[in-house]
C-alpha cells in the first residue's frame, strides 16, 4: 500500500517562473491538503481539496492555485515565483466521512528553490 | 483565535535521558490533537492522535497526554535515542463542518551521545 507520493522531490526555478507540484494520496483517501514549510518553521496551510473542489484556503495569494483530479491526485501551481516561495511543499492526504479520524498522512515533500 | 503554542522551542538532551515537550492550544470546538515527528527535510510522521475523551496514549517510547480542561498536551519521550533528534509538531483540529487543522511551530529536539 503506497503512502502519499510527491513529485518532483527537488527543483530549482528562477524568479517569475511558474511551477507545478504533484501529489498522489494514500490509497483510500479522498482529501488532499497542501502546506508550505519554510526552513525552521512549522507547516503553513495553503489549501485543501475534496471532491475536486477547493474547500478551505489559508492566507496565500492567488498566485497559488491547485487542482484535484477524479482519481483524488492533486497539483499545486505557483505563478510568478518570488524568492520567498523557496520552501518545502508538503502534501497530506486524509479520509472524510463518518468514522474517519481525518488523520493526516504526509508525503516526503517537494523542495523548491527560487533563485 | 485558534492557536497552538509549543515549548520549549528547542531542546538538547543526552542519549538515554527522558524529556517532555509541551503543547498549549486555544482551539474551539476541539476535535482531536496529534503529535507528529518530522526529520529534517522529510515529511511529518504521526506519533499519536487523541480525541476529547482520551487523556493518554502511548506509541513505544512516546507517551502523549491530554488535559482537555486546561487545553494542554505533553509528549514524553523515554530512554531517548540519537534517532529521536527531530522536530516534534503538535497539531490540533477544530470540529467544524470539516476539520480545520492548526499546526504548532514545533519543538526541535537534539539527542547527543
Amino acid at each position: 500500500d503506497a503512502g502519499v507520493t510527491q513529485s518532483p522531490t527537488h527543483l530549482i526555478k528562477t524568479r517569475g517562473q511558474q511551477v507545478t507540484l504533484r501529489c498522489s494520496p494514500k490509497s483510500g483517501h479522498d482529501t488532499v491538503s497542501w502546506y508550505q514549510q519554510a526552513l525552521g518553521q512549522g507547516p503553513q496551510f495553503i489549501f485543501q481539496y475534496y471532491e475536486e473542489e477547493e474547500r478551505q484556503r489559508g492566507n496565500f495569494p492567488d498566485r497559488f492555485s491547485g487542482h484535484q483530479f477524479p482519481n483524488y491526485s492533486s497539483e499545486l501551481n505557483v505563478n510568478a515565483l518570488l524568492l520567498g516561495d523557496s520552501a518545502l511543499y508538503l502534501c497530506a492526504s486524509s479520509q472524510q466521512g463518518v468514522g474517519a479520524t481525518g488523520e493526516l498522512f504526509f508525503g516526503e515533500g517537494s523542495r523548491l528553490t527560487v533563485l | 483565535k485558534n492557536q497552538v503554542e509549543q515549548s520549549p522551542q528547542s531542546l538538547i538532551i543526552l542519549e538515554g535521558k527522558n524529556c517532555t515537550l509541551q503543547c498549549n492550544y486555544t482551539v474551539s470546538p476541539f476535535s482531536n490533537l496529534r503529535w507528529y515527528k518530522q526529520d529534517t527535510g522529510r515529511g511529518p510522521v504521526s506519533l499519536t492522535i487523541m480525541t476529547f475523551s482520551e487523556n493518554t496514549k502511548s506509541n513505544g517510547r512516546y507517551t502523549a497526554t491530554l488535559d482537555a480542561d486546561t487545553k494542554q498536551s505533553s509528549l514524553h519521550i523515554t530512554a531517548s535515542q540519537l534517532s529521536d533528534s527531530a522536530s516534534y509538531i503538535c497539531v490540533v483540529s477544530a470540529k467544524t463542518s470539516y476539520d480545520k487543522v492548526i499546526f504548532g511551530p514545533g519543538t526541535s529536539l537534539s539527542v547527543i551521545p
